[in-house]
């Protein structure tokens, strides 16, 4: 199994700051990695895929970088509705697995 | 525009079964692979299961192989998840999830809260 390990586990910022959250795979998974956003009560939304590629409606400011192990997110100004919890997900190969989550918190 | 409805969920003492429902609507349902994914009260998400488009291949979590069993009728547009021999960690939201093949979940419902009580 293929362990996704998210860092930090919260990141404090201001609206208009840029936010970079990071996520590591025990084994090199290509770029097959997935970026979800979900805010409380509510399922996650699909952000980004494949590691770079935006998914249909998701704005500019969040671009996916990263191959291999190492995957980064980065959200350019942060908007007030961008505050919310991030998972990673691989689907190098079964089963899939999600990283534990970074919270991005007003500060 | 894809809708995904969970059901099913609710109260089951350990060691019973349960079984959710995922009613979709706004897609060619036989078109998508599903996936059914889970998250404890407070924590993160948790991959549990995947049919494929035409039903022919599942996928399990190791903590569900042997008790939980996917499956779909396409002509209801409505994909199932049977889940025996419920454990305490079992207890948490069930979302189903759209895949177009790309082997990501791609649109989810707004999950069905199950509870394993002792």
């Amino acid at each position: 199994e293929i362990v996704l390990t998210q860092s930090p586990d919260t990141l404090s910022l201001s609206p208009g700051e840029r936010a970079t959250l990071s996520c590591w795979a025990s084994q090199s998974i290509s770029r097959y990695l997935a970026w979800y956003q979900q805010k409380p009560g509510q399922g996650p939304r699909l952000l980004i895929y494949d590691a770079s590629k935006r998914a249909t409606g998701i704005p500019a400011r969040f671009s996916g970088s990263g191959s291999g192990t190492d995957f980064t997110l980065t959200i350019s100004s942060l908007e007030p509705e961008d505050f919310a919890v991030y998972y990673c997900q691989h689907r190098g190969n079964w089963p899939l697995t999600f990283g534990g989550g970074t919270k991005v918190e007003i500060k | 525009q894809v809708q995904l409805v969970e059901s099913g969920g609710g109260v089951v003492q350990l060691g019973r079964s349960l079984g959710l429902s995922c009613a979709a609507s706004g897609v060619t349902f036989s078109d998508y692979g599903m996936h059914w994914v889970r998250q404890a009260p407070g924590k993160g998400l948790e991959w549990v299961a995947m049919i494929w488009h035409n039903g022919k291949n599942k996928y399990y979590a190791d903590s569900v192989k042997g008790r939980f069993t996917v499956s779909r009728d396409d002509s209801k547009n409505t994909l199932f998840l049977q889940m025996n021999s419920l454990r305490a960690e079992d207890t948490g939201v069930y979302y189903c999830a759209t895949d177009i093949g790309s082997g990501y979940p791609d649109s989810w419902g707004q999950g069905t809260l199950v509870t394993v009580s002792s």
